[in-house]
């Protein structure tokens, strides 16, 4: 298992377009987080899952955002109608959920998202 | 409401000089305190965490952090630095309810004079 995989790593979109990313976790672990970050600003928590079930949401998380984790497996994120605010980078991450272990992500390089 | 501040938003220092970038954070109970490097267009690395116990905690690369309850403060240290430390840092705190969600801070970039 080579970690925590992203795709794409890069997309550039025009305004008011979907667009959908995609999460690989870590084999055995049951946890995957979606974060977004903006430039000079530290990641902000969107959503979680544990297995398949989508556990919290952000505020941050608008109607025009869904994300899935289908078999507990693999992960997407969608966009709908792009914003320009939308630009940021995604980044994704898993853990285990045993108590503290909860805690020790591992992150993948994120999808950098430009909303033009 | 949980919170975790980097006074700090840039720090310059001189190779082989040594480095402390502070964090502090707001939380009722006994956190869970992390530290994370990212290097530019990459996620986020691990450098270390303090969950309980000896309150001076040991990471990667060289670094060491040390969690002060009575200052609510976890700042990261490294007494010499290298080139290749040049990278944004962020502290975080795990929020409460066991979720794993993590709040961070909004980072420290370093910046390493030859």
């Amino acid at each position: 298992d080579t970690g925590v995989s992203q795709d794409p790593r890069h997309k550039i979109t025009k305004r008011g377009q979907n667009v959908t990313f995609r999460c690989d976790p870590i084999s055995e672990h049951n946890r995957l987080y979606w974060y977004r970050q903006t430039l000079g600003q530290g990641p902000e928590f969107l959503t979680y899952f544990q297995n398949e079930a989508q556990l919290e949401k952000s505020r941050l998380l608008s109607d025009r955002f869904s994300a899935e984790r289908p078999k507990g497996s693999f992960s997407t994120l969608e966009i709908q109608r792009t914003e320009q605010g939308d630009s940021a980078m995604y980044l994704c991450a898993s853990s285990l959920s045993r108590g503290s272990l909860g805690y020790g992500y591992t992150f993948g390089s994120g999808t950098r998202l430009t909303v033009v | 409401a949980q919170s975790v501040t980097q006074p700090d938003i840039h720090i310059t220092v001189s190779e082989g000089a040594s480095l402390e970038l502070r964090c502090n954070y707001s939380y009722g109970a006994t956190p869970y305190l992390f530290w994370y490097v990212q290097s530019p267009g990459q996620g986020l690395q691990l450098l270390l965490k303090y969950f309980s116990g000896d309150t001076l905690v040991q990471g990667i690369k060289g670094f060491e952090a040390e969690f002060k309850r009575s200052q609510s403060s976890f700042n990261l240290r490294k007494p010499s630095v290298h080139w290749s430390d040049a990278a944004e840092y962020f502290c975080a705190v795990g929020a409460s309810g066991n979720t794993g969600k993590l709040i961070f801070g909004q980072g420290t970039t370093l910046q390493v004079k030859p």
